[in-house]
């Protein structure tokens, strides 16, 4: 099995402050999804990152995949409460998707 | 667009009961699955079909059987219920050529006392 290494694993921080989520393995992936999570409901796809070194942003929030495709980080950019949640990073391994364990953010107003 | 639909949201069961959790996606996807969540412990794959008529064990099959019923539904059985089977659990599906997307379910809470 691939291990996904997710950074930290919580974070509470205040309303305004940048943020950045890694996640880490020793093995190179194809592609890496981010997903987020609410209390309450089931994970929604964020992004997925294909070729190494590639950089995708949505709004206030940046992915990267490493050069090497061994790693990727998650930058939130001035952090509001909406964006309170579980980020998960997560890797297909012959038609099985599996997740890292997850970095609970918080921000507070 | 009712996407992927789980029951029930919310079971206690004692110990030794058994149980089915039902799932059903309208997406026409060939891929469904079944993953836990724990505390901490982020999703973690129970079983998964990659198409009608196969199952294949994920990371934590043990406890667990599932039926690949037809296209549209994949369920989970619980034998004979423990308290470490006490979790969230949430029933997927995806379609590679939509690019693999995931889409989950709202979840079942299941409590084993």
């Amino acid at each position: 099995t691939q291990l996904l290494e997710q950074s930290p694993q919580f974070l509470s921080i205040q309303e305004g402050e940048n943020l950045t989520v890694y996640c880490n393995s020793s093995s190179v992936f194809s592609s890496l999804q981010w997903y987020r999570q609410e209390p309450g409901e089931g994970p929604v796809l964020l992004v997925t990152v294909v070729t190494g070194g590639e950089v995708k942003k949505l709004k206030r929030l940046t992915f990267q995949f490493g050069d090497a495709r061994k790693d990727s980080s998650l930058h939130i950019t001035a952090a509001q409460p909406g964006d309170t949640g579980l980020y998960l990073c997560a890797h297909s391994n012959t038609g099985k998707l599996i997740f890292g364990q997850g970095t609970t953010l918080q921000v507070k107003p | 667009n009712a996407g992927v639909t789980q029951t029930p949201k919310f079971q206690v069961l004692k110990t030794g009961q058994s149980m089915t959790l039902q799932c059903a996606q309208d997406m026409n996807h060939n891929s469904m699955y079944w993953y836990r969540q724990d505390p901490g412990m982020g999703l973690r794959l129970i079983y998964y079909s990659a198409s009608e008529g196969t199952t294949d064990k994920g990371e934590v099959p043990n406890g667990y059987n599932v039926s690949r019923l037809n296209k549209r539904e994949f369920s989970l059985r619980l034998e004979s219920a423990a308290p470490s089977q006490t979790s969230v659990y949430f029933c997927a599906s995806s379609q590679k050529d939509s690019g693999n997307t995931i889409y989950f379910g709202e979840g079942s809470w299941l409590t084993v006392v």
